[in-house]
């Protein structure tokens, strides 16, 4: 079974917008990684956060992370359209660095 | 550097039929993984390996088999292909944290 459940499963905005995907899970965790994935492309490593952090930025990205709710959340600023992809979270609850994956939010921006 | 390869990119099988798929890594990573994604869903793990010599069974192992002859290189078989086995399968491979994924290898079984 997927540790992480993630909300909503699809999203539409216009260009220029923010976006927010969020992503619960189960158990304890060493960190929360989140993913992007290109229609018919492998999946590409956006950002990682640890569980002793609350919040972490990387250009237009900012992720939080609340392990008394086991939720985070993912926040993409001034969205384009090439940000138009399916973003997953995945936990590292520990144990080979082996990861489980959510459902995926499907996110498109519109011109 | 290439990354993370994975051959081939599509397969049809007919029910019964086995096959090899074959990821590559040239990051010199210990740990390796094999995925398999099906429409509107996350990744499950199938199985994994922690370094050369090694192999141990993910999420989802039943009807998969896996070998890590090599560090390089991690294969993963179907010894007799079932329809529920259509899937995107992805190869992906870490040093420390963050997984490289491979380009997927689109498999139908009729």
């Amino acid at each position: 079974s997927q540790q992480g459940e993630e909300d909503p499963q699809a999203l539409s905005i216009q260009e220029g917008e923010n976006a927010t995907m969020n992503c619960s899970y189960k158990t304890s965790i060493n960190n929360l990684q989140w993913y992007r994935q290109n229609s018919g492309r492998g999946l590409v490593h956006l950002i990682l956060i640890r569980s002793n952090e609350r919040e972490k930025h990387s250009g237009r990205l900012r992720v939080t992370l609340d392990t008394s709710k086991k939720s985070s959340s993912l926040l993409i600023t001034a969205s384009r359209a090439a940000d138009t992809a399916s973003y997953f979270c995945a936990t590292d609850a520990g144990g080979a660095q082996k990861l489980v994956f959510g459902q995926g939010t499907r996110l498109t921006i519109n011109p | 550097n290439a990354g993370v390869t994975q051959t081939p990119k599509f397969r049809v099988l007919k029910t019964g039929q086995s096959m090899t798929l074959l990821c590559a890594q040239d990051m010199n990573h210990e740990y390796m993984y094999w995925y398999r994604q099906d429409p509107g869903m996350g990744l499950r793990l199938i199985h994994y390996s922690v370094g050369e010599g090694t192999t141990a069974k993910g999420e989802v192992p039943d009807g998969y088999n896996v070998s890590r002859l090599k560090k390089q290189n991690f294969l993963l078989g179907l010894e007799s292909a079932a329809p529920s086995q259509t899937s995107v399968y992805f190869c992906a491979s870490t040093g420390y944290n963050e997984q490289f994924f491979g380009p997927g290898t689109r498999l139908t079984v009729l």
